[in-house]
């Protein structure tokens, strides 16, 4: 099966500038999740979507980042504006149900200069 | 917020050489999972622990959940180059429901002795 596909694979954007990143889960995965990965740190969950409905976004940054799943199936993640600490690698995730194992795309890797 | 010390941050191994790594939490956790992450790539599920005392191996890899509930072990046996790369333990609280509130660990880095 097609894995967990993401784009882009790098972006580098100045502060105060924004940035979105796409996400397509696997064919029929009900739940999606998007984390961000500081450099050298474990994945910290920012939102999990259960088919198109939010179900946790209790650590996205709300100011400044904003993700949708309008119909349930692919997702966008948006940052504005960037800020510096923003720097990170942000990785989707999706699983069939909320119960099922998460399976992680190659994530973007994002530069704030 | 929530946190995993993971020891050791980094180690260093010689191929035939088994690993171990731990991974404990000042709190209960209902599920312990480890992952592995080679460098451009997202995590990849090694092992999956859902009981207190479970022991469950893949392949050369071997995982056991405390009885505690508050650490893990992953230990590698007769390791080989490809071996290298970032280990993650994780884990949440749910009992079933949602995986999403996984918190991981900082990792362990795993490389080959010069």
């Amino acid at each position: 099966e097609a894995g967990v596909a993401q784009s882009p694979r790098y972006k580098i954007i100045e502060k105060r500038q924004s940035v979105a990143f796409w996400c397509n889960p696997i064919s029929g995965h009900a739940t999606l999740y998007w984390y961000q990965q500081i450099l050298g740190q474990g994945p910290k969950l920012l939102i999990q979507f259960q088919n198109n409905g939010v179900v946790d976004d209790s650590q996205l940054p709300k100011d400044r980042f904003s993700a949708e799943r309008l119909k349930g199936v692919d997702s966008t993640l948006k940052i504005q504006p960037a800020k510096l600490e923003d720097s990170a690698v942000y990785l989707c995730a999706s699983s069939f149900t909320g119960d099922s194992p998460l399976h992680f795309g190659n994530g973007t890797r994002l530069t704030v200069t | 917020g929530q946190q995993l010390n993971q020891s050791p941050q980094s180690m260093f191994i010689q191929e035939g050489e088994d690993v171990s790594m731990n991974c404990t939490s000042s709190s209960i956790f209902n599920t312990w999972l480890w992952y592995k992450q080679d460098p451009g790539e997202g995590p990849v599920l090694l092992i999956a622990l859902y009981k207190a005392g479970e022991l469950t191996s893949n392949g050369r890899l071997t995982a056991q959940f405390g009885i505690t509930r508050k650490d893990s072990f992953l230990n590698i046996s007769a390791s080989i180059p490809s071996d290298v790369g970032i280990y993650f333990c994780a884990g949440h609280k749910n009992y079933g429901g949602s995986q999403g509130n996984l918190i991981f660990g900082k990792g362990t880095k795993l490389s080959v002795k010069p």
